[in-house]
């Protein structure tokens, strides 16, 4: 089955305490990128990835890190987490231009 | 700057309805539409892509038109049910833009 893969679905972090979540797809995708949903704000795209070791920022990229070392995997890293980082993050693949985004089923994050 | 607009924001409606969601774009050069159903808290559901070349798709009870050229496109939901009740997102896929960019969303009530 087709589907992207993110861990975990829900955390709960002190500030400042490093923390990764990973997201995985299984359908060869070459596209990757990450988004993050606030309330009143929408979907917001923090970073993406048109292939291996290849990453760019998109529009809220402060405070977040990525790699792209394997085609099926892109890890969201939070060095240093803040409350402001409170929200659902998604991840999503699709591949070359002009096709279907399959999302994944979204982590909640809590900063306290 | 691409910009997505839904209307309405919320609907509230009996079971058994037609409907038709609204959503429109700024900028005409899209490669493709897509259209989620989002439930409270969880991850998106793709229901339809449609690429830029085509007028409308089709699955199931759901209808979604694109015209490019005025920039809009709709979602019609036949014989509403109370499973129905959602978020709808619409998003467009820019090639300049290298993200999908969503509108608001509309959130659907259905009651028996």
């Amino acid at each position: 089955e087709a589907q992207v893969t993110q861990n975990p679905r829900y955390l709960i972090t002190v500030t400042g305490k490093k923390l990764t979540v990973t997201c995985s797809q299984n359908m060869n995708h070459e596209y990757m990128s990450w988004y993050r949903q606030d309330p009143g704000l929408g979907l917001r795209q923090i970073y993406y990835s048109m292939n291996v070791e290849v990453t760019d920022k998109g529009d809220v990229p402060e405070g977040y890190k990525v790699s792209r070392k394997e085609k099926r995997n892109f890890p969201l890293i939070l060095e240093s987490p803040s409350p402001n980082q409170t929200s659902l993050y998604f991840c999503a693949s699709r591949t070359v231009l002009g096709t279907e985004a399959f999302f994944g089923q979204g982590t909640r994050l809590t900063v306290v | 700057k691409q910009e997505v607009t839904q209307i309405p924001a919320a609907l509230s409606v009996p079971e058994g309805e037609n409907l038709v969601l609204n959503c429109s774009f700024t900028d005409s050069a899209i490669y493709n539409l897509q259209w989620f159903r989002q439930d409270p808290g969880k991850g998106l559901t793709s229901l339809l892509l449609i690429q830029s070349s085509q007028r409308e798709q089709t699955s199931g009870r759901l209808n979604a038109s694109l015209d490019k050229s005025s920039g809009r496109s709709t979602l019609y939901i036949a014989a509403s049910q109370p499973g129905d009740s959602a978020t709808y997102l619409c998003a467009v896929f820019s090639g300049g833009y290298n993200k999908l960019i969503f509108g608001a969303g509309t959130r659907l009530a259905v009651h028996p």
